[in-house]
């Protein structure tokens, strides 16, 4: 059972438009939450983060906004450019012992079409 | 500064044989974790080292894998013997030990792992 959902495998965006990409989550346990991106035949990037206690975290053309009540969080990009062509991956963790492991979703591919 | 590294990038073996993967996490990072990504899907958390000692092993799928830390640099993950469901991408991943909820988990390229 997956706790950590992204329900869009794929989207596409013209270059200098936003993209956004959403991401629910299961566990209420989750504290912290991340975005990876991953180029092929890499590891995955960290991108961006938020905690619990927040809604909103900026960097530069980087936005993620957490609804809580609703378990979904979204990562905004604007403007969108070709080199955003990945896979992002949303992952979660919240503190279980000492142990911070990440829980991912199946990511979703983002195109920028030039 | 170095990132993280792994060794080899792919592995393509028969089933039933025995496959080490190498991970050197970034130095002075004290936490170590395995991935896996099978077929596309979700990154799944395999297990976690703190410095040699392993935190966190239950996300080990079964006793043919088994991992390492001595001295609390590198790590290998074995699987012996591999199975054809053991295919996939196994991802190392190091950060500091602060205790920081923000402590940044940076991964590797990865090692494609190809079960025949």
């Amino acid at each position: 059972d997956q706790q950590v959902k992204q329900n869009s495998p794929s989207l596409s965006v013209q270059e200098g438009r936003i993209s956004i990409l959403n991401c629910d989550y299961t566990n209420s346990m989750f504290d912290y939450f991340l975005w990876y991106k991953k180029y092929p035949a890499e590891g995955p990037t960290f991108l961006i983060s938020i905690s619990s206690i927040k809604d909103k975290n900026e960097d530069g053309r980087f936005t993620v906004f957490l609804n809580k009540s609703a378990k979904h969080l979204s990562l905004h990009i604007v403007p969108s450019q070709p080199g955003d062509s990945a896979v992002y991956f949303c992952a979660a963790s919240g503190l279980a012992g000492s142990a911070r492991q990440l829980t991912f979703g199946s990511g979703t591919q983002l195109t920028v079409l030039p | 500064e170095a990132g993280v590294t792994q060794f080899p990038s792919h592995s393509v073996i028969e089933k039933g044989q025995t496959v080490t993967l190498r991970c050197d996490p970034i130095s002075g990072h004290d936490n170590l974790y395995w991935y896996r990504r099978v077929m596309g899907k979700e990154i799944k958390f395999l297990l976690h080292f703190v410095k040699e000692s392993k935190q966190d092993e239950s996300g080990m799928p079964n006793n043919r894998f088994l991992a390492e830390r001595t001295g609390g640099t590198y790590s290998t993950l074995k699987v012996q013997p591999a199975e054809l469901e053991d295919s996939g991408v196994y991802f190392c991943a190091s950060s500091l030990l602060t205790g920081a909820i923000t402590d940044t988990q940076y991964f590797g390229p990865g090692t494609r792992l190809t079960v025949l």
